[in-house]
């Protein structure tokens, strides 16, 4: 199994602003997942974080709205740019590999004003 | 991505068996069965996964139709902490990427 946890837990942020959410994972993973859950929605993907290239988006999110980085085979973040109210969401970091499980964090709960 | 069909809630008594169905009429030959559920305020879980054969593991079991095009998860005792959002998720691990798509699961209230 793997322990996964993300800062910050929660925040409040203007519109306009970035905020950066870090996933930190308890051992050395293959994939590392970012998933947005809107308010009352289901998860939506929205890039694999690849260790040492750039992240694989999935279609309706781009780079320059929610940069990842992925340094190493245990961290990554996530920043959400230039926010506006409807990135309102839980964001949550997921790992996978090579077993059948992945494994979800405690998300990161974001408020925009 | 094959896509999966769940009803949007169900209800059970606490202590009664519950059967969570899904289809997935679209499903190939190397898609994998995989379900997870989210409790309140968390992160989602784990559940159980399977290709054909039924599966048992302690959380629950699964049941896979003859033809792949439905399956049911089965908890053989509903408790109140079972009252979650559980998803039906098709996935094939053959492909380069292990990245899970959530549909909109079945919502679980569980009563008391």
């Amino acid at each position: 199994s793997a322990v996964i946890s993300q800062k910050p837990s929660r925040d409040i942020c203007q519109r306009g602003t970035s905020l950066t959410i870090q996933c930190q994972v308890d051992s050395q993973v293959t994939m590392m997942f970012w998933y947005r859950q809107q308010p009352g929605q289901s998860l939506t993907l929205i890039a694999t974080a690849n260790q040492g290239s750039e992240a694989t988006y999935e279609s309706g999110f781009v780079i320059d709205k929610f940069p990842i980085s992925r340094p190493n085979l245990t961290f990554s973040t996530l920043t959400v740019s230039n926010m506006s109210p409807e990135d309102s969401s839980i964001y949550l970091c997921s790992v996978g590999g090579l077993s059948y499980e992945q494994y979800f964090g405690p998300g990161t709960r974001l408020t925009v004003t | 991505d094959a896509k999966t069909t769940q009803p949007n809630s169900m209800e059970s008594n606490e202590e009664e068996p519950v059967h969570l169905p899904c289809n997935h009429s679209t499903i190939s030959g190397t898609d994998y069965i995989h379900w997870y559920r989210q409790l309140p305020s968390q992160g989602p879980e784990y559940v159980i996964h399977g290709l054909t054969s039924n599966v048992n593991n302690r959380m629950a079991s699964l049941a896979i139709a003859e033809d792949r095009k439905s399956s049911t998860l089965i908890l053989h005792r509903a408790t109140l902490r079972d009252a979650a959002v559980y998803y039906c998720i098709l996935r094939d691990p053959s492909g380069s990427s292990y990245k899970l798509i959530f549909g909109s699961g079945t919502r679980l209230l569980v009563r008391p």
